[in-house]
């Protein structure tokens, strides 16, 4: 079956520590997305793709870094810049259409 | 003021009630989706929406486009409804933007 696989599902980091958030799908989507989820709070664009090798600034950039090597893999690090990382993360895929937008199960990331 | 707003927040109902989710939005847009959210945290795509209504078992999905207004029905609810219900909105550039979500708990 198609689908998005986030890993790992939880997450500690200690402060001053780069992590790196795996998202894989085989849905041949072109558009791979990131998003943050605070309490409360919508869902916040971090960075997205519409194509491999490249990607562009979403809402909340600032400390995270993305790469788009593969049209499978859109990986999220969350670097020591990034001032408060605790959060839910989630990453979606769609169609270049936005048709359909598909979405994996988050990952928890703490900071300790 | 947020470009998408849900109402309400919070919502508790007995099993087989009916159930209405409002959202409206002060952007234009190209489509709505409604997505819903369980407890461990996955989010599945319910419906997208450009006009009119759609219907899936026990949900509708209905927009106005020139109100701005969406809602999202759920007839007969079940315990196993319980969950967040998210609206959002993609414009020119494709890209969402969410309301807050909606708390829905029904109780047996």
């Amino acid at each position: 079956d198609g689908g998005i696989t986030q890993s790992p599902k939880y997450l500690f980091r200690k402060e001053g520590q780069n992590v790196t958030l795996s998202c894989e799908q085989n849905l041949n989507h072109d558009a791979m997305y990131w998003y943050r989820q605070d309490p409360g709070q919508g869902l916040r664009l971090i960075y997205y793709s519409q194509i491999v090798n490249d990607f562009q600034k979403g809402d909340i950039a600032e400390g995270y870094s993305v790469s788009r090597e593969k049209k499978e893999s859109f990986p999220l690090t969350v670097t020591s810049a990034q001032k408060n990382p605790t959060a839910f993360y989630l990453c979606a895929s769609s169609t270049q259409a936005g048709n359909t937008i598909y979405f994996g199960e988050g990952s928890w990331l703490t900071v300790v | 003021k947020n470009e998408v707003e849900q109402s309400p927040q919070n919502l508790t109902a007995q099993e087989g009630e009916f159930i209405t989710i409002n959202c409206s939005y002060s952007v234009g847009i190209s489509a709505l989706h409604w997505l819903q959210q369980h407890p461990g945290g996955g989010i599945v795509s319910l419906f997208m929406l450009s006009s009119g209504k759609k219907k899936h078992g026990r949900l509708i999905a209905t927009i106005n486009i020139q109100e701005k207004h969406s809602s999202l029905h759920i007839t007969a609810s079940h315990p196993r409804d319980s969950a967040v219900y998210i609206c959002a909105v993609s414009g020119s550039a494709r890209q969402l933007t969410f309301g807050s979500g909606t708390q829905l708990t029904v109780l047996p």
